[in-house]
């Protein structure tokens, strides 16, 4: 039961356009949400995150919009560059659990093209 | 600081033989995890430490042991490796216990397990 889907395996973009990366998730419980960016052999790095009490959050070119009734969120990148190209994950956490239990998505490779 | 720094990079391994992935942070954060990640499947949580002493379950533990003996070290240990865990292990940690709030994970650059 994949509780954090990351239905698009890839996106493709130009450089300098918008990436749009969406995540879905069932359970409800989720309450704090997180944006990861994967390199090749390496491990991944956090990049953004946002709180259920907000429904956006920006830091520079990325912006995380986050709609609780769709359970729906989504990761904005702007102006994309090519060395964003990257596998990107979400993941979710409750207070539930304290939020020490992460559940991620499948990632989405994206790729920006000079 | 080297962060959060996992041994081996590489490893095969035959069915049925053991061997303990390392991990160390030198961050003096609290709480370790493990995680694995497979093909369309992305991370899944294996066991977790919320401090010195402690470990507990996660997603997908059987097979795997840990232990937390220091604050520094969180090795996962196969017990008897199978093909199905043939993947990448990644190690990670935070400052505090349930503090995604305000310390998100740090990863390192992972093990790349083979098991034949």
């Amino acid at each position: 039961d994949q509780q954090v889907k990351q239905n698009s395996p890839s996106l493709s973009v130009q450089e300098g356009r918008i990436s749009i990366l969406n995540c879905d998730y069932t359970n409800s419980m989720f309450d704090y949400f997180l944006w990861y960016k994967k390199y090749p052999a390496e491990g991944p790095t956090f990049l953004i995150s946002i709180s259920s009490i907000k429904d956006k959050n920006e830091d520079g070119r990325f912006t995380v919009f986050l709609n609780k009734s769709a359970k729906h969120l989504s990761l904005h990148i702007v102006p994309s560059q090519p060395g964003d190209s990257a596998v990107y994950f979400c993941a979710a956490s409750s207070a539930e659990t304290s939020g020490s239990r992460l559940t991620f998505g499948e990632g989405t490779q994206l790729t920006v093209n000079p | 600081n080297a962060g959060v720094t996992q041994t081996p990079k590489f490893q095969v391994l035959k069915t049925g033989q053991s061997m303990t992935l390392q991990c160390a942070q030198d961050m003096n954060h609290e709480y370790m995890s493990w995680y694995r990640q497979d093909p369309g499947m992305g991370l899944r949580l294996i066991h977790y430490s919320v401090g010195a002493g402690i470990t507990d379950q996660g997603e997908v533990p059987n097979g795997y042991n840990v232990s937390r003996s220091t604050t520094e070290d969180f090795p996962l240990r196969l017990l008897s490796a199978a093909p199905s865990q043939t993947s990448v292990y990644f190690c990670a940690s935070s400052y505090k216990a349930g503090s995604s709030y305000n310390s998100p994970l740090h990863f390192g650059n992972g093990t790349r397990l083979t098991v034949t």
